[in-house]
């Protein structure tokens, strides 16, 4: 399968717990986006990678988030000190330098904070 | 800002029906591009349809067509012969910027094919 993946699929934590999730783009993918959704939403905007360069981040990502993609391969999103409000679907999704501009998607990743 | 709308939370249709599912956008960009996601239930998200604005011609995947009015900044899917599989969350979304095209979401339209 050479679709873009994400691990771990769910993951329960504590409020004031550090979490890390994966996404392995599609390899040949230079651009990388996380995205987050909540119950009832459509996908918000987080940040976005071109290659291993973080080029924007919303306003949604406090200090409490960090993204890394070393060697512009996969990437991790972290959160620490988590709340419950941060309780979401965490998407990841990758594209190439086409002007379809079609993003391929993950499965993401569901958090349950308690 | 940009926005986009579905005022349609949900929506059923009998197998082999047609259906549409509105959206409206928000913009003061002249070129973007629009697009229909499909969210099925469990499965992760895939493009259903892309419409660039420059184009006048509505563009059509197979079943899926879409009715792109640009002074409206309305962009709706037409889904002819629905079947089973179509059972998903639907979102319109929106892209402008040409070095980071991150996506806009409406808030989706819950769509239900009943047999």
């Amino acid at each position: 399968d050479t679709g873009v993946s994400q691990n771990p699929r769910h993951k329960i934590t504590k409020r004031g717990q550090n979490v890390t999730f994966r996404c392995d783009p599609i390899s040949e993918h230079n651009r990388l986006y996380w995205y987050r959704q909540t119950l009832g939403q459509g996908p918000e905007f987080l940040t976005y990678f071109q290659n291993e360069a973080q080029l924007e981040k919303s306003r949604l990502l406090s200090d409490r988030f960090s993204a890394e993609r070393p060697k512009g391969s996969f990437s991790t999103l972290e959160i620490q000190r988590t709340e419950q409000g941060d309780s979401a679907m965490y998407l990841c999704a990758s594209s190439t330098n086409t002007e379809s501009y079609e993003q391929y998607f993950g499965p993401g990743t569901r958090l349950t904070v308690t | 800002a940009q926005t986009v709308t579905q005022s349609q939370p949900e929506m059923s249709v009998q197998e082999a029906e047609t259906v549409t599912l509105s959206c409206t956008y928000d913009t003061s960009e002249s070129n973007y591009y629009l697009f229909w996601y499909k969210q099925p239930p469990s499965r992760q998200m895939i493009l259903v349809i892309r419409q660039e604005a420059y184009k006048q011609q509505n563009a059509t995947e197979n079943r899926f067509s879409v009715n792109f009015q640009k002074a409206a900044k309305s962009f709706s899917l037409k889904i002819s012969d629905s079947q089973l599989g179509d059972t998903a969350m639907y979102f319109c979304a929106f892209v402008y910027n040409f070095g980071n095209e991150k996506l806009t979401f409406g808030t989706g339209t819950r769509l239900t094919i009943i047999p």
